[in-house]
């Protein structure tokens, strides 16, 4: 089955514990990118990426690292979290940036303390 | 940069009633817009979509309408069905990557 898979569906760590959430497509998607959910505010994009090695920021990159070493891998990292980033996250995939709409992961509700 | 906002952020039917959702965009340049439906647990997902060059697309009981001139697009859902409760969201898309979202709609379809 065609889809974009998420680890873990559900988080609650500590302020300043290093933590990557992994995304995973098994489309052969050239283009992946990583959303957050906040009541309110829709859909904000944190970073993206073209395709293998190329990486870019989207609106709200401050906090987060991502790294695109091979095509269907797309993991988040949060090096030092912090309660502002208390969300929930969306891994999205589409075969370009161009393509009709985006696949998306069923998210990953992040609990900073 | 684009600005999607998205009216109303919560709304109520009755069963067999038509919902309607309002989005409109600040970039002119926009030229694809994408609804998304996301059910509770879920993500995203696409169910109708438009480009600028059409002003009307339909599939089944949904509807999508654009108005170039103002800047505005709508979701229409007719017959509406207890399933179709859920968030919707509308989206906006001015070059390949610089896609922004509303900040959806809640929807209730009452039995």
């Amino acid at each position: 089955e065609a889809q974009v898979t998420q680890n873990p569906r559900y988080l609650i760590t500590v302020t300043g514990k290093k933590l990557t959430v992994t995304c995973s497509q098994n489309m052969n998607h050239e283009y992946m990118s990583w959303y957050r959910q906040d009541p309110g505010l829709g859909l904000r994009q944190i970073y993206y990426s073209m395709n293998v090695e190329v990486t870019d920021k989207g609106d709200v990159p401050e906090g987060y690292k991502v790294s695109r070493k091979e095509k269907r891998n797309f993991p988040l990292i949060l090096e030092s979290p912090s309660p502002n980033q208390t969300s929930l996250y969306f891994c999205a995939s589409s075969l370009s940036s161009a393509s009709r709409g985006y696949t998306f992961g069923s998210g990953t509700r992040l609990t900073v303390v | 940069g684009e600005n999607v906002e998205q009216h109303p952020s919560t709304l109520s039917v009755q069963e067999g009633d038509s919902a309607v959702i309002k989005c409109t965009y600040s970039d002119s340049a926009s030229n694809y817009f994408p609804w998304y439906k996301q059910e509770l647990g879920k993500g995203p997902q696409l169910i109708i979509d438009i480009r600028s060059n059409v002003g009307e697309k339909k599939d089944q009981r949904i509807a999508v309408t654009l108005n170039k001139t103002a800047k505005h697009f709508s979701l229409h859902i007719t017959e509406t069905q207890p399933e179709d409760s859920a968030v919707y969201f509308c989206a906006a898309r001015r070059n390949n990557n610089d896609m922004r979202f509303g900040a959806g709609t809640r929807l209730t379809v009452k039995p």
